[in-house]
């Protein structure tokens, strides 16, 4: 049962657009995550938030900004697309400490297409 | 740093055969390992997890052993049905965030 919610489930936009992607979880934890999967199936971490903290920020490119409102909601921000932008993005939520025990929770991912 | 390191890209299969998928990793100390599984149109889920206690873990048919000497890490079932194809990933728990492999899709045939 999914309790890790990613809105657009897919988005086609031209390069230089703005996007954003919405993540919401109901299970109560306080830890957020986005990773980048490439059309290889490469799953890269990008960022976390620790209870509206930010905790973990991987070098990626400063186009790319996290959101944070409360301990339930991870957006995504992409100020001006790239074509290497074209990728799905998959928010997870665990508990503090969850890199630990392992026991990460997935959204379905949101598939960005940069024409 | 941390890495974990899939050779196998992709596996291909028929109903009822073995499955063994290699994994080595790089880091510091005694991690605790993870194997993922992504199903089609779905996010990545724990498949089981193995400590430097154990050195194995198991679930749904599918073991997982961990070798400290050559720092490996691999994933095996003895007879695979057509819904195990699917996406598995050898993971790394760091200390803030998973370190994904690079993963190793799994076809299986009827």
């Amino acid at each position: 049962e999914t309790a890790v919610f990613q809105t657009p489930n897919y988005h086609v936009t031209q390069v230089g657009n703005e996007v954003s992607f919405n993540c919401k979880q109901t299970l109560g934890h306080d830890t957020m995550y986005w990773y980048k999967q490439d059309s290889k199936k490469l799953l890269k971490i990008m960022f976390s938030y620790n209870n509206k903290q930010l905790i973990v920020n991987e070098t990626v490119p400063r186009r790319f900004s996290p959101q944070s409102s409360d301990k339930a909601h991870l957006n995504l921000r992409i100020k001006s697309v790239e074509p290497e932008d074209s990728a799905v993005y998959l928010c997870a939520s665990s508990y503090w400490g969850g890199a630990g025990t392992g026991q990460l929770y997935f959204g379905e991912g949101s598939k960005l297409t940069v024409l | 740093g941390n890495s974990v390191t899939q050779m196998q890209g992709q596996v291909t299969l028929s109903e009822e055969e073995f499955l063994f998928i290699n994994c080595t990793y790089s880091t510091t100390g005694y991690p605790t390992l993870f194997w993922y599984v992504q199903y089609p149109g779905e996010g990545p889920q724990l498949l089981l997890k193995v400590t430097t206690a154990n050195n194995k873990g198991s679930s749904r048919g599918f073991e997982a052993t961990y070798d400290k000497g050559t720092t490996s890490f691999h994933l095996q079932k003895a007879s695979v049905q057509e819904s195990d194809s699917a996406v598995y990933y050898c993971v790394l728990g760091a200390s803030r965030a998973l370190i994904f492999g690079t993963g190793t899709t799994v076809s299986v045939s009827p």
